[in-house]
């Protein structure tokens, strides 16, 4: 049973720049969230979706979207890039019919030149 | 403002010995909450989470403890191993735990031979 998958492990960006990355849930799991986690912090909630809506959002501003699939999988773009989107990103999954914790995958290093 | 607060950046325990990690939050809409565990270069692990209508759960070697009218809960590892070197973050969240969490920062426990 394949838990969360990210990927890219690590990218390497230069300012302006754009970037997507992807996240394939937990099987069985139907709701996708993204969270950042910069360095020396813990991880910051991006957004979550579910049936291919963003369903809540936290404090990040419009360069930061996503997109859902029908098969559940996910996508996070950030345009723009800044010095300070250098982080860990996140993706957690989870059946939003149940109480069960969200389950993470191993993030994507994202590195900002 | 930091909604979670995990005041110990680090700790120190002996191996058998009791571990203790201290969270405290300051929403009182938080009705559930969980402590992930995150190894370098993996994912945050689900450890154990309580629900706002209990004071106490336990599972295995770990216990939260839950205090709601301080706002306040700990992590308790009995007996401690080395295996349980890591970060450990606490989570709150509202709703029952369907939407985002919130993290503190993280204590880095080192369980000492």
């Amino acid at each position: 049973d394949a838990g969360v998958t990210q990927s890219p492990t690590h990218l390497i960006k230069t300012r302006g720049q754009q970037v997507t990355l992807r996240c394939s849930p937990k099987s069985g799991h139907d709701t996708v969230s993204w969270y950042q986690q910069a360095l020396g912090q813990g991880p910051q909630f991006i957004f979550q979706y579910y049936e291919e809506e963003e369903r809540q959002r936290g404090n990040f501003p419009d360069r930061f979207s996503g997109h859902q699939f029908p098969n559940y999988s996910s996508e996070l773009n950030v345009n723009a890039l800044l010095l300070g989107d250098s982080a860990l990103y996140l993706c957690a999954s989870s059946l939003v019919s149940s109480n069960q914790p969200q389950h993470f995958g191993d993030g994507t290093r994202l590195s900002i030149l | 403002d930091q909604q979670v607060k995990q005041n110990s950046p680090s700790l120190s325990v002996q191996e058998g010995r009791i571990s203790i990690l201290n969270c405290d939050y300051t929403n009182s809409m938080f009705d559930y909450f969980l402590w992930y565990k995150k190894y370098p270069a993996e994912g945050p692990t689900f450890l154990i989470s309580i629900s706002s209508i209990k004071d106490k759960n336990e599972d295995g070697r770990f216990t939260v403890f839950l205090n709601k009218s301080a706002k306040h809960l700990s992590l308790h590892i009995v007996p401690s191993q080395p295996g349980d070197s890591a970060v450990y973050f606490c989570a709150a969240s509202a709703h029952s735990g369907t939407y985002k969490y919130i993290f503190g920062t993280g204590t880095r426990l080192k369980v000492l031979a």
